[in-house]
């Protein structure tokens, strides 16, 4: 069965400091990524995806993800962390037209 | 703007209560899906639907059923609710042309079972 791991349910950073949250899938066939975020009490909103051509990926709010199909890995990444990204992220995997999850990283950002 | 529209944010049922979580997307997506999100789990899928009224277990069925009568409307329905029940459960949609569609969702049913 395909799976989605995350490395660290909890990641701490100061503000202004780099945000790495790691993703990687299992699959010998490269999937759809997709980078979800979700804020207290709220569903969970696109903050990029990943489907065919450039492998580093621009979303919302200064993120980005980069696809390495060599490690199963994709990454996501913020240069400057700000206060307000204090949330919960999760990677998904798309196949056809099924969803994995991964388990989800906690993201708390201190001043 | 687009929109998944989950009837109830937070609901209290007793054990053994019949339990509806209704779900309107306006995007005229085909598919639908009902996800239940548990602390360390991630998002697990449920049920989903491809089509009126079609519908597919996903990978934790037990103890739920769905309904799908109009393509816009996707409810779930627990039959007699139990403690272990007791989640946040996510509706979302996806159209069902190509598979890079990622997914919209609801802003979710936080449901608690006494």
């Amino acid at each position: 069965a395909q799976s989605v791991t995350q490395l660290g349910s909890h990641v701490s950073v100061s503000e202004g400091a780099l945000v790495l949250l790691r993703c990687n899938y299992s699959s010998s066939v490269p999937p759809y990524l997709f980078w979800y975020v979700q804020y207290p009490n709220q569903g969970l909103q696109l903050l990029l995806k990943y489907t065919t051509g450039a492998t580093l990926v621009k979303g919302i709010n200064g993120f980005e993800a980069e696809f390495k199909k060599s490690e199963t890995s994709f990454h996501l990444t913020k240069p400057s962390a700000h206060m307000s990204d204090a949330a919960e992220y999760f990677c998904a995997a798309g196949y056809g037209q099924n969803f994995v999850f991964g388990p989800g990283t906690r993201l708390s950002v201190l001043p | 703007d687009v929109k998944v529209t989950q009837s109830s944010r937070y609901l209290v049922k007793r054990t053994g209560e019949k339990v509806f979580l209704e779900c309107v997307q306006d995007m005229d997506h085909e598919n639908m899906f009902w996800y239940r999100q548990d602390p360390g789990l991630g998002l697990r899928l449920i049920y989903f639907s491809y089509d009126v009224k079609m519908k597919e277990k996903g990978d934790i069925p037990e103890g739920y059923s769905v309904s799908r009568e109009k393509k816009e409307r996707f409810s779930l329905i627990l039959e007699s609710a139990s403690t272990n029940q007791t989640s946040m459960y996510l509706c979302a949609s996806s159209s069902g042309t190509g598979n890079t569609g990622e997914l919209f969702f609801g802003e979710g049913s936080r449901l608690t079972v006494l």
